[in-house]
């Protein structure tokens, strides 16, 4: 089945660090890639939706200037959380699909910002 | 009204029981639907495509009514393993898509 690659998996760093997050589809095109948030017990919430070579679309309410996304190929996407605070501290997942088929998952990168 | 909601549980049924969660979805426009499994702080993983024409693998069934606008997922003779979260996912694509989750059903199996 088709793979994503979520990298790193785990970050732990100081109020005010920017820390960057890259998604990778292994192996196939990924011509929209997703980034969500999960705070405990609550569901996947969408921060931003990309399509390859575009400016990314933000949800209402997500910072473009703090949470800046590049998605520069067909198989990488990006996501920085700028001069990250504790309420930044989440699970952030990727997600990538090709037209038509669904989205495949990251395995998730848990941020915790101290 | 919430753009797709679902019954948060837990259900909590005995191994062997058969379970059945629906979820609502409030724009009628919408277009894809699926159900994901979600272990314990984990990555949410595809678990089946929702058609009108409904969806079996194995032990699990997959419905839609868009008359009633909802999506159901039934699985059968149910396993200690199959306790996680089960979200729906309900996709609107117009301008650019649109992707909503549930909440999640969580699921404990019982030995």
């Amino acid at each position: 089945g088709a793979v994503v690659s979520q990298h790193p998996s785990r970050v732990i760093c100081k109020s005010g660090t920017s820390v960057k997050i890259e998604c990778r589809s292994l192996d196939f095109q990924a011509t929209t890639m997703f980034w969500y948030r999960q705070f405990p017990k609550q569901s996947l919430m969408l921060m931003a939706t990309s399509n390859e070579g575009s400016k990314a679309t933000y949800e209402q309410g997500v910072e473009k200037d703090k949470f800046l996304i590049n998605h520069a190929s067909l198989t990488l996407s990006t996501l920085t959380v700028t001069s990250a605070h504790p309420e930044d501290s989440s699970f952030y997942i990727c997600s990538a699909r090709d037209q038509g088929e669904p989205q495949h998952f990251g395995d998730g990168t848990r941020l915790s910002i101290l | 009204r919430k753009e797709v909601e679902q019954d948060p549980g837990p259900f909590n049924v005995p191994e062997g029981a058969t379970v059945a969660f629906n979820c609502t979805y409030s724009n009628s426009a919408s277009q894809s639907f699926f159900w994901y499994r979600q272990d314990c702080r984990k990555e949410p993983k595809l678990l089946m495509s929702v058609y009108s024409s409904g969806n079996e693998d194995g032990r699990f069934t997959a419905q839609l009514n868009r008359a009633s606008q909802y999506i159901s997922l039934l699985i059968r003779d149910s396993k200690l393993s199959d306790s996680a979260t089960y979200l729906c996912v309900v996709i609107l694509t117009g301008g650019y898509q649109k992707v909503t989750f549930g909440i999640g059903t969580k699921l404990q199996v019982i030995p």
